[in-house]
């Protein structure tokens, strides 16, 4: 069955534009989370949903990313006036109810330039 | 908040020998430890995980062990194979809001020379 995809692939983006990542769980999972993954890091948290409800955004670094579930399936992750420090893969990853492990999709790997 | 620490940072072995890699952690309120492997331009994948009301978990050639009063658990891999090469990351889980926040350790590369 089709994974958790993720869209673009790859964003290069001048410092000081916005960019919108989007995050297609798969089918049914409740449960939807965004980590930040500098190279040569490991995955660091930004928020987590369950359904549309964000019940955790204490990851988010700034009041310029920001992130929306309004219908509890696709997942969209907005950076505002980017800067050179944003450069990273974005991860997105679901769960089913009631289970711990996480699938992760592929990320998005942006670049600010 | 929580801290993990991860090593080795590489980690190179020959087919077939066994491979060790350990974590620590800081927070007393995580409770959940998953490993993930990752390979080049992909997303992590679990490979193993532990609660905490569990000393030790085998998948086949796959062992994880934790010790909640020392803080630190770690991951074995026996008969390593050249497909094993990939970065493993440990990670431990805290809870919020129904799920687990995982918070990660840096990544060990780990090669597997045939």
């Amino acid at each position: 069955g089709a994974g958790v995809s993720q869209s673009p692939r790859y964003k290069v983006a001048k410092r000081g534009q916005d960019v919108a990542l989007r995050c297609d769980p798969i089918s049914g999972h409740v449960s939807l989370f965004w980590y930040q993954q500098a190279l040569g890091q490991g995955p660091e948290f930004l928020t987590y949903f369950q359904n549309e409800a964000q019940l955790d955004k204490s990851g988010l670094p700034s009041d310029r990313f920001f992130a929306e579930r309004p219908e509890g399936s696709v997942s969209t992750l907005k950076i505002q006036r980017t800067q050179q420090e944003d450069s990273a893969v974005y991860l997105c990853a679901s769960s089913p109810r009631g289970a711990f492990t996480e699938y992760f999709g592929p990320g998005t790997r942006l670049t600010v330039t | 908040g929580e801290n993990v620490e991860q090593h080795p940072s590489t980690l190179s072995v020959q087919e077939g020998d066994s491979a060790v890699i350990k974590c620590t952690y800081s927070d007393s309120a995580s409770n959940y430890f998953p490993w993930y492997k990752q390979e080049l331009g992909k997303g992590p994948q679990l490979i193993i995980d532990i609660r905490s009301n569990v000393g030790e978990k085998k998948d086949q050639r796959i062992a994880v062990t934790l010790n909640k009063t020392a803080k630190h658990f770690s991951l074995h891999i026996t008969e390593t194979q050249p497909e094993d090469s990939a970065v493993y990351f440990c990670a431990a889980s805290r809870p919020s809001g129904g799920s687990y926040i995982p918070t990660f350790g840096r990544g060990t590369s780990l090669i597997v020379h045939p």
